[in-house]
């Protein structure tokens, strides 16, 4: 248990749907990132908030899109994806931007039908 | 893009044993990272590392970044160490992207 969770664990959801991951953790940090884990692919980062603001976008396509209402809580909305977006989607947080120690959730598994 | 190699793709070692992982990339970075993924997808943080040599226990890592390589030392082995090792590379401090190597998957067998 690493205080930070993710839900869903598992999703499964058609190319027309919209959806939320949502990450909350409870270790007071000020970072949140949001990664992706497609089978035999590198880890791709997508986003990094810091103290709420977004400091890294990696080109990731508009529909993901990422909320983060305050410094516990991280969102990723999904909406008319692609097969190929189909992966595992790994939260992290740390006690500052660029701090060495990111903690990361279990992850949410997605499939896209 | 820079490319960030890793090596070797996958290492077998018995308990007890040593060994050396070894990141290079294509060009220079203002950081890097090392992190463990364990058998059951937990992830986890090790090093952050943009020059110099840190020690945590049995793990030391080691990032030479003039000649663009950094080295993970895993010493006397635990079959906890099982899993697969990433190196993460930052091009740009504070717009800058990660990329992450393909990572190398470790198997320590009791």
């Amino acid at each position: 248990e690493t205080g930070v969770t993710q839900t869903p664990r598992h999703l499964v959801m058609g190319m027309t749907n919209k959806k939320s991951l949502k990450c909350e953790q409870h270790l007071g940090h000020n970072a949140m990132y949001w990664y992706k884990q497609s089978a035999k692919k590198p880890l791709e980062l997508m986003f990094v908030y810091s103290l709420e603001e977004r400091v890294e976008n990696n080109s990731v396509p508009s529909r993901f899109s990422p909320e983060c209402p305050n410094s516990s809580h991280l969102f990723l909305h999904l909406h008319t994806l692609q097969p190929e977006d189909s992966a595992l989607y790994l939260c992290a947080s740390s006690q500052r931007y660029r701090e060495e120690t990111q903690y990361f959730g279990p992850g949410t598994r997605l499939l896209v039908l | 893009g820079i490319q960030v190699e890793q090596s070797p793709p996958d290492l077998i070692l018995q308990e007890g044993a040593n060994s050396t992982l070894r990141c290079n990339f294509s060009d220079s970075v203002n950081n890097l990272q090392w992190f463990h993924q364990n058998p059951w997808g937990q992830l986890i943080n090790l090093f952050y590392i943009p020059s110099g040599t840190k020690q945590n226990g049995r793990l030391s890592a080691t990032t030479v970044a003039t000649e663009r390589y950094s080295l993970l030392y895993i010493s006397s082995s635990q079959t906890t160490d099982s899993g697969v090792y990433f190196c993460a590379v930052e091009r740009n401090s504070g717009a800058g992207k990660s990329t992450f190597g393909d990572g190398t998957t470790l198997t320590v067998k009791p």
